[in-house]
């Protein structure tokens, strides 16, 4: 069975530059996870996603970041304009049902993102 | 605002010896606590999990320990082996309102041959 499917794997863009990250969830999953991995911060939850509608987007740093959600196969998490300190790991996770404490959260293996 | 507390944040432990990693948490309305485990370059995978109307749960080597009175809980990896080198996050969620999970700084464990 295919996992969380993100893309792309590896970005390196330059500051100002606009940057979209992709995700494929787990077919049947109905909650979606953005989270943030950085040496300093650890994971942070950027925004959740249930049925297609975000439902806590408190971790979303600033409006420089938006993510959408436009059907249950398929979400984007853009960045405009980069600034060097978002350079982190961005991972994509999904679970079925309503959220966290349902089930597994099941992670893709990540967008590592680069901003000189 | 960080909710759920990990300590060490690095561990060494020799091959066949017992590793432990602690977690506090400070939001008594959690009712979820699971530990996920991160290899270099993939994503975190559920390890176990714990609810808290127990104060033990067992897979194989690994083991939750559960203490609702203190908000602390922490994993136990008996005849720890090289394979078990990974970094471990501890988590905690609510089943009402903000559902996503909280998750710890994590600790990277290296288990030594």
């Amino acid at each position: 069975d295919a996992g969380v499917i993100q893309s792309p794997r590896h970005e390196v863009t330059e500051m100002g530059q606009e940057v979209t990250l992709r995700c494929k969830p787990i077919s049947g999953h109905n909650s979606l996870f953005w989270y943030r991995q950085t040496m300093m911060r650890g994971l942070e939850l950027l925004i959740y996603f249930n049925n297609n509608v975000p439902i806590d987007d408190s971790g979303m740093p600033e409006d420089r970041f938006s993510a959408k959600m436009p059907n249950a196969s398929f979400s984007t998490l853009k960045i405009q304009p980069s600034e060097p300190r978002d350079s982190a790991v961005y991972f994509c996770a999904s679970t079925r049902g309503q959220g966290a404490t349902t089930g597994e959260l099941f992670f893709g293996e990540g967008s590592r993102l680069t901003v000189l | 605002q960080q909710q759920v507390k990990q300590s060490p944040q690095s561990l060494i432990v020799q091959k066949g010896g017992i590793s432990i990693i602690n977690c506090a948490y400070e939001n008594t309305a959690f009712d979820y606590f699971p530990w996920y485990q991160q290899f270099p370059g993939k994503g975190p995978a559920l390890l176990i999990a714990i609810r808290p109307d127990v104060s033990e749960k067992k897979e194989g080597r690994f083991t939750i320990s559960f203490n609702k009175s203190a908000k602390q809980f922490s994993l136990h990896i008996m005849d720890s082996q090289p394979g078990d080198s990974a970094t471990y996050f501890c988590a905690a969620s609510r089943d009402t309102g903000r559902r996503a999970l909280t998750f710890g700084s994590g600790t990277r464990l290296q288990v030594q041959p």
